[in-house]
């Protein structure tokens, strides 16, 4: 059974530009998670999607976005680049209960 | 609200000894809890979770954890580390959504701790 994946693996920008980070889920599972990993702040809850709307979010400014599409896949969407804004995005999905399955993640610098 | 303390940002053992990663939550309604392992330039694997059934649960690679309510601990164990074990190890827990049903939630993590094995 294939795993989560996501892509791009590797994201350069520069400040003010926008990213865009793609996440599919494992086959079966409707929920999907974005967290950042940054350093020194460590994994912190960025967005959650389940059947195709946002059902929650953390405390990240409104030009963190995204959405879920018919097929579960998500799309991480992030605006006005900072230069902190650079981390490790990781997606995991879940299948209804609350074990989370993670992918590999994006890493996004930011220059 | 959910919370998750790991003691030890890092540790560092021999060989052949014993693993021992701290873990304590914090939480309003009864937790589930997990694991993760995270190599280099990886992503997060799933070690193991509790989830309100057995209090000792065993997991990958011959990990193990012990769910202990009087002292909101849910610590991690090896009996003998192996080089392929260096990693940082993550604990979470399960963030209950009221507004939701409070059956799904992201998870909260704690800080991780590296885990060094020396030859």
């Amino acid at each position: 059974e294939a795993g989560v994946t996501q892509s791009p693996t590797h994201l350069i920008k520069t400040r003010g530009q926008q990213a865009t980070l793609r996440c599919s889920p494992i086959s079966g599972h409707t929920s999907v998670y974005w967290y950042q990993q940054a350093l020194g702040l460590g994994l912190q809850f960025l967005l959650w999607y389940d059947e195709g709307e946002e059902r929650n979010r953390g405390n990240f400014p409104p030009r963190f976005s995204g959405r879920q599409f018919p097929n579960y896949s998500s799309e991480l969407n992030v605006n006005a680049l900072e230069l902190e804004d650079s981390a490790l995005y990781l997606c995991a999905s879940s299948p209804g209960r609350k074990t989370q399955y993670f992918g590999p993640g994006t890493r996004l610098l930011v220059l | 609200a959910q919370s998750v303390t790991q003691l030890g940002s890092h540790v560092s053992v021999s060989e052949g000894a014993l693993v021992l990663l701290r873990c304590n939550y914090s939480s309003s309604v009864p937790p589930y809890l997990f694991w993760y392992v995270q190599y280099p330039n990886q992503g997060l694997q799933l070690l193991l979770k509790y989830t309100s059934a057995a209090t000792l649960v065993k997991g990958i690679n011959g990990f193990e954890a012990e769910f202990k309510k009087s002292e909101t601990s849910f610590h991690l164990t090896k009996p003998s580390a192996h080089m392929s074990d260096a990693a940082e190890y993550f604990c979470a827990v399960s963030a209950e959504q009221m507004n939701y049903g409070g059956s799904q939630g992201n998870l909260i993590f704690g800080k991780g701790t590296k885990l060094s094995v020396k030859p």
